[in-house]
């Protein structure tokens, strides 16, 4: 298994600032994952982060606005920026590991609120 | 038609009763996720299931690949387990990413 803690664990923040949530694994992976969770809906998927390389996105979200750093194999950020309050949600970061059929596991989330 | 389907969205039961959650997909997958979601928001991982069943203390899980299907059934139901259950597919194409079902809302009443 995988222990994922995230930070932080819930803010308040105010419209046009900018937010970062990290992300920390207890072991070395290849594959992190960020997703987004808007009230009342399933996860979407934001990127995936692979440790050397650019983060590869989703359709609908561009990097400007989700920059994310993977400077090592336990570690990753995402930072959301120039908020708005449509970007209120939780932000959950998952790993992978396996080859083949693999499992996932995830962190506890950052619920974001934008006012 | 979202790709992966659960039922119902919203449950609710008494203490002790079978509690069965279903989720159908339509894409190929070479692996399904049950996940439950606390209100806080976390996600806990509790089954990754590529055929027949799995048993975890009162939670059981089934899939059915011919049929595209998965249940997740608890048995003698307590209201610790009141959380949204999520499945999640994952597909068979190489790229290993999940989609997920809309949740199920699990309400267990004392």
């Amino acid at each position: 298994s995988a222990v994922i803690s995230q930070k932080p664990s819930r803010d308040i923040c105010q419209r046009g600032t900018s937010l970062t949530i990290q992300c920390q694994v207890d072991s070395q992976v290849t594959m992190m994952f960020w997703y987004r969770q808007q009230p009342g809906q399933s996860l979407t998927l934001i990127a995936t982060a692979n440790q050397g390389s650019e983060a590869t996105y989703e359709s609908g979200f561009v990097i400007d606005k989700f920059p994310i750093s993977r400077p090592n194999l336990t570690f990753s950020t995402l930072t959301v920026s120039n908020m708005s309050p449509e970007d209120s949600s939780i932000y959950l970061c998952s790993v992978g590991r396996g080859q083949g059929i693999y499992e996932q596991y995830f962190g506890p989330g950052t619920r974001l609120t934008v006012t | 038609k979202n790709e992966v389907e659960q039922s119902p969205q919203n449950l609710t039961a008494q203490e002790g009763e079978f509690i069965t959650i279903n989720c159908s997909y339509s894409v190929g997958i070479s692996a399904l996720h049950w996940l439950q979601q606390h209100p806080g928001g976390g996600i806990v991982s509790l089954f990754m299931l590529s055929s027949g069943k799995k048993k975890h203390g009162r939670l059981i899980a089934t899939i059915n690949i011919q049929e595209k299907h998965s249940s997740l059934h608890i048995t003698a139901s307590h209201p610790r387990d009141s959380a949204v259950y999520i499945c999640a597919a994952l597909s068979n194409f190489g790229n290993e990413k999940l989609t997920f079902g809309t949740g199920t809302r699990l309400t267990i009443i004392p």
